[in-house]
């Protein structure tokens, strides 16, 4: 079975601070890898993915990934974090086309001044 | 990116009712909608996955008589909550992809209290 662990469930971080965002991973096999940003009350929006290719996957707003596959990890980062960013962030996989997404639990991340 | 909506974002009904939510993908078609299901401080949990013009798949624990999933067309779904009662209050959300797609698209999301 697959399943995904967000290893912080809040970070506290001030503005202008990089970030780090943990995801690991459990799967038996090859799995494609998502962020996803949630602002309160809202739906879903995709950060950033990984397919296949460089392992280093950027997306919008700043924010960067490394895919690890000996360490089935996909930690998001970010070197400059704004207060804006204050918002859970789920890491989420599937592993085939077509398939569901699994969730892991979610990070709050809040950013202060 | 494709968009995806979600109406009523926000609904209040007493016990005992039925609810229906739909979800639309506005700029493309989606072969396949998942309903998810959001408690507070929690992730999202599936519930369900339904394709265009066949049955829904439910996830183990979902009852399916009481979350029904018609999913008639290529742009929408609907997640009717059926006797509704205060243990269903929870934020729905729904997604959509379009075939051969691994991204999925979420809607905004549906705030359901039941009364």
């Amino acid at each position: 079975a697959q399943s995904v662990t967000q290893l912080d469930s809040q970070v506290p971080v001030f503005e202008e601070a990089p970030v780090e965002l943990r995801c690991n991973y459990s799967s038996s096999v090859s799995v494609y890898l998502f962020w996803y940003v949630q602002y309160p009350n809202q739906g879903l929006q995709l950060l950033l993915k990984y397919l296949s290719g460089s392992t280093l996957v950027k997306g919008i707003n700043g924010f960067e990934a490394e895919f690890n596959k000996s360490q089935t990890s996909f930690h998001l980062r970010k070197p400059s974090v704004h207060i804006s960013d204050t918002a859970e962030y789920f890491c989420a996989i599937t592993y085939n086309q077509g398939g569901k997404l699994i969730f892991g639990q979610g990070t709050e991340l809040s950013v202060k001044p | 990116g494709a968009v995806v909506s979600q109406h009523p974002s926000r609904v209040i009904c007493k016990s005992g009712t039925s609810v229906k939510i739909e979800c639309r993908s506005l700029d493309f078609q989606a072969t396949t909608m998942f309903w998810y299901r959001q408690f507070p401080k929690q992730s999202l949990m599936l519930m369900a996955t339904s394709n265009e013009g066949s049955k829904a798949t439910y996830e183990q624990g979902v009852e399916k008589d009481k979350f029904l999933i018609n999913h008639a067309s290529l742009t929408l779904s609907t997640l009717t909550v059926t006797s509704a009662h205060p243990e269903d209050s929870s934020f729905y959300i729904c997604s959509a992809r379009v075939a051969g797609d691994r991204e999925l698209f979420f809607g905004e999301g549906s705030r359901l209290t039941v009364l």
